[in-house]
């Protein structure tokens, strides 16, 4: 059974940093690209980054570009996204999923993230 | 850039009805990555359909994808319980790599 199990949100002050990790059992997790989805109170989904299977191509939203970084340790089985420079705005939920074939066919049950002074 | 919008926003229906939920792109996009998500509270997203018409594994046969072009429709024959929730479609293209529709909250009437 694939499982995917995020952790690192909390509250954070305006500028501050985070690390979000999620950790993968249940599948080959090195053959699979990964992606965190976010999605704020009450609203829709928002994709964040993506990552492929080997960690040597990353993509990023417009809105996050420059201040987060995805990263994954396939030996460790674990996905990583680094949040600097946080905004009220990049308050969320924020999910990690599988990525393949242009869709997200696993998520986590997400970790949230609050920046608030 | 392209745009998914959804239609209607809130879809209000009996269990046994059926429900017709559309996603109408900004241009021409490729059927192959086209998904659909259900969303119920406090949950994450589930995938239901990808490549605009297949569904996922374990994913109901009352569950369907149909479309192609600009137009996407899920289709759910008759509705149970359990359907009620909100959904999202979303492509998968170039810039942004992946877009996501604003959803369609199907309550029960």
């Amino acid at each position: 059974e694939v499982q995917l199990l995020e952790s690192g949100g909390g509250l954070e002050q305006p500028g501050g940093s985070l690390r979000l990790s999620c950790a993968a059992s249940g599948f080959t997790f090195s053959s699979y690209a990964m992606s965190w989805v976010r999605q704020a109170a009450g609203k829709g989904l928002e994709w964040v980054s993506r990552i492929s299977s080997s960690g040597g191509s990353t993509y990023y939203a417009d809105s996050v570009k420059g201040r987060f970084t995805i990263s994954r340790d396939n030996s460790k089985n674990t996905l990583y996204l680094q949040m600097n420079s946080l905004r009220a705005e990049d308050t969320a939920v924020y999910y990690c999923a599988t990525s393949d074939y242009g869709r997200f066919q696993d998520w986590g049950q997400g970790t949230v993230v609050t920046v608030s002074s | 850039e392209i745009v998914l919008t959804q239609s209607p926003g809130t879809l209000s229906l009996s269990p046994g009805e059926r429900a017709t939920l559309s996603c109408r792109a900004s241009q021409s996009v490729s059927s192959s990555y086209l998904a659909w998500y259900q969303q119920k509270p406090g949950q994450a997203p589930r995938l239901l359909i990808y490549g605009a018409s297949s569904r996922a594994t374990g994913i109901p046969d009352r569950f369907s994808g149909s479309g192609s072009g600009t137009d996407f429709t899920l289709t759910i024959s008759r509705l149970e319980p359990e359907d009620f929730a909100v959904y999202y479609c979303q492509h998968y293209g170039s810039s942004p790599l992946y877009t996501f529709g604003q959803g369609t909250k199907l309550e029960i009437k």
